[in-house]
């Protein structure tokens, strides 16, 4: 069963903290991984995506890939109200493996952050 | 460019009521998606279409759910016999063929069964 798991939060941080959303994933396989957050009542949109090991980062927002872990995570630096979403980890587990497609999802994290 | 369109945004049906929800995806994306999203839930994969290839029907929850994409373009989402817990936002999304080509999702149909 391949699988992508991801803490379902709530995660509350205070306005200009930095947030760390966590994603763990069962295939070692996979190729490419995602971040799409979701805001209440809205359709997801890609906000990051990351192929290779290490950190990608654009504007306040790091993803932070390691494969031997099987392990994402984004951070959102300086975070805003504006940043209260559900944030989204997807997976590609490889070109046409698996159920799903291309792309398994987790749950979701729920990022509120106060003012 | 445009983006996925998905149509009507919102729909009330009567229970026992078929429904087709529309999908039309980025021009040149062969890929297409369904999922169902209930109120405060994750996405729930319903099915796939790549190409020419059988689609990937997996994630359909019972026979009453069917999907078509006609001409490698526009698909069409029916739920026959419409049940009060199919009542959820339906999205769609499409992709490039290319294994690292992430979705562009739909704005979604809002499904209320009465």
């Amino acid at each position: 069963q391949k699988e992508v798991e991801q803490n379902s939060g709530p995660l509350s941080v205070p306005e200009g903290a930095i947030a760390s959303l966590n994603c763990t994933y069962s295939d070692r396989g996979s190729q490419s991984f995602f971040w799409y957050r979701q805001y209440s009542g809205k359709s997801p949109e890609l906000i990051m995506s990351i192929y290779s090991n290490g950190d990608k980062e654009d504007g306040r927002f790091t993803a932070q890939l390691n494969k031997a872990s099987q392990y994402v995570s984004l951070l959102i630096r300086d975070s805003q109200p504006s940043d209260s979403a559900t944030y989204l980890c997807a997976v590609n587990m490889g070109p046409y493996g698996g159920s799903q497609g291309n792309l398994i999802f987790g749950k979701g994290t729920k990022l509120s952050v106060k003012p | 460019g445009a983006g996925v369109s998905q149509s009507p945004s919102n729909k009330v049906t009567e229970k026992g009521k078929d429904v087709e929800l529309r999908c039309d995806p980025i021009s040149g994306h062969t890929a297409l998606y369904w999922y169902r999203q209930s109120l405060g839930q994750g996405l729930e994969f319903l099915i796939y279409f790549q190409g020419n290839s059988a689609p990937d029907k997996s994630g359909l929850p019972s026979d009453r759910f069917s999907a078509e994409r006609t001409g490698g373009s526009v698909s069409t989402l029916t739920i026959q016999r419409t049940q009060q817990e199919d009542s959820a936002v339906y999205l769609c999304a499409s992709s490039l063929q290319q294994k690292n080509s992430p979705l562009h999702f739909g704005n979604g149909t809002r499904l209320t069964v009465t």
